[in-house]
């Protein structure tokens, strides 16, 4: 297992169009999370799944955005009618259950919508 | 109310040197996690060191160490011997268990080291 896995790295799409995003975490952990990074800024809580299920979503996910992990295993998150200020890197990580565990982050997608 | 405060956006430190990076948190919980993450110009987040709350040692791992005061609500990140590749991104984050266990991260420091 080489990680958490993300794609594609990059993405530029025009404004309006829908883009989708792929993480693959570790293949243990049953938690997975998303979240959106600005330029100079920490990361921002998006969502969060444990298995299958979709426990919490962020105030900043408006209803242009999904996410789903169906089976438990990889993870979508959709951007629909992308606007310019969703410019921004997307990051997804994975953790085991316990608590006291760091999550694992993959590379991230980079998003230029222009 | 700002959950995780790091309140240097940049600093300076000679090679060698060492150098704590401010981290205050704010919660309720009684039981929490406190991470520190190096963040490369490469944009990969790297776990460093993890102290939770009912630790009563301060955490080490290798060159860096975590000076927990509870009672401050501090965390904050000592790096001892800097080197040139520690220049990065650092962010404080912290896991609640009350609060779905994700991580909340603060807005960072800019590391550059001299040499």
């Amino acid at each position: 297992d080489t990680g958490v896995s993300q794609n594609p790295r990059h993405k530029i799409t025009k404004r309006g169009q829908n883009v989708t995003f792929r993480c693959d975490p570790i293949s243990e952990h049953n938690r997975l999370y998303w979240y959106r990074q600005t330029l100079g800024q920490g990361p921002e809580f998006l969502t969060y799944f444990q298995n299958e299920a979709q426990l919490e979503k962020s105030r900043l996910l408006s209803d242009r955005f999904s996410a789903e992990r169906p089976k438990g295993s990889f993870s979508t998150l959709e951007i629909q009618r992308t606007e310019q200020g969703d410019s921004a890197m997307y990051l997804c990580a994975s953790s085991p259950q316990a608590m006291n565990t760091e999550a694992f982050f993959g590379q991230g997608t980079r998003l230029t919508v222009v | 109310a700002q959950k995780i405060t790091q309140t240097q956006p940049g600093m300076f430190v000679q090679e060698k040197e060492a150098v704590t990076l401010d981290c205050t948190y704010d919660t309720s919980d009684q039981s929490y996690g406190l991470f520190w993450y190096k963040q490369p110009s490469s944009g990969e987040m790297i776990f460093l060191i993890y102290q939770g709350s009912y630790d009563e040692q301060n955490a080490t791992e290798g060159r860096y160490s975590l000076n927990f005061q509870k009672a401050r609500k501090s965390a904050n990140l000592v790096i001892s011997a800097s080197q040139l590749g520690d220049s990065a991104m650092y962010f404080c984050a912290m896991r609640e268990r009350n609060a779905g266990n994700m991580l909340t991260f603060g807005g960072g420091t800019r590391l550059m080291v001299k040499p």
